[in-house]
């Protein structure tokens, strides 16, 4: 049973530029989310996506865009980038559920370097 | 604002020894919550989860937590550690809405580094 995975493992871009990442959940999970993970700290929530739609949306600005396709996987899209994007990425799946709350599994990340 | 806080950023125990990790979150409604593990190389991956019920929760390889709503802490317990063991162990959780489901977005703590020495 394969688990999350992500593409590319690394990534190094230049200011200004765009950059699309890749995330395939685990079998059986329809509910994806992405975080971003700066040096040293938690994880901080950008948006999650269920149904093909944007469930949910943290503090990010407009530059981080997303979608979902039919098979759940999904993609983050960050436009315009600056220095401060650098950071790992991480993608986490869950089974979408109505009842007391959805367990995240996380994927290894894709790991920006923003010069 | 809703947040989670982990006081310990770097415990260092010889093997054996017990081990208790603090978490404490801040909100005043109902919260499901997490203990994630990141082993050296490796990716999150979780130890334990709370979403209701007893409150003393038991993950793998031998941890558990106990809820404590009245101290709004989650902390993490093991008796007996092993160096393998070591590890970054990270809190999180998320809220529930008033018609119980939960909000998508976990928030975790910033991490506290495990060194296990043999």
């Amino acid at each position: 049973d394969a688990g999350v995975t992500q593409s590319p493992t690394h990534l190094i871009k230049t200011r200004g530029q765009q950059v699309t990442l890749r995330c395939s959940p685990k079998s059986g999970h329809d509910t994806v989310s992405w975080y971003q993970q700066a040096l040293g700290q938690g994880p901080q929530f950008i948006f999650q996506y269920y149904e093909e739609e944007e469930r949910q949306r943290g503090n990010f600005p407009d530059r981080f865009s997303g979608h979902q396709f039919p098979n759940y996987s999904s993609e983050l899209n960050v436009n315009a980038l600056l220095l401060g994007d650098s950071a790992l990425y991480l993608c986490a799946s869950s089974l979408f559920s109505q009842g007391v709350g959805e367990t995240q599994y996380f994927g290894p990340g894709t790991r920006l370097l923003v010069l | 604002a809703q947040s989670v806080s982990q006081h310990n950023h770097h415990v260092i125990l010889s093997e054996a020894a017990s081990l208790e990790l603090g978490c404490n979150y801040s909100y005043g409604g109902t919260v499901n919550l997490f203990w994630y593990v990141q082993y050296p190389g490796q990716h999150l991956q979780l130890l334990l989860k709370y979403f209701s019920g007893d409150p003393l929760v038991k993950g793998i390889k031998g941890f558990e937590a106990e809820f404590i709503k009245s101290k709004f802490s989650f902390n993490l317990r093991k008796p007996s550690v092993q160096w393998s063991d070591t590890a970054e162990y990270v809190c999180a959780m998320n809220t529930r809405s008033g018609y119980g489901g939960s909000q998508g977005n976990l928030i975790f703590g910033k991490g506290t580094k495990l060194s296990v020495k043999p």
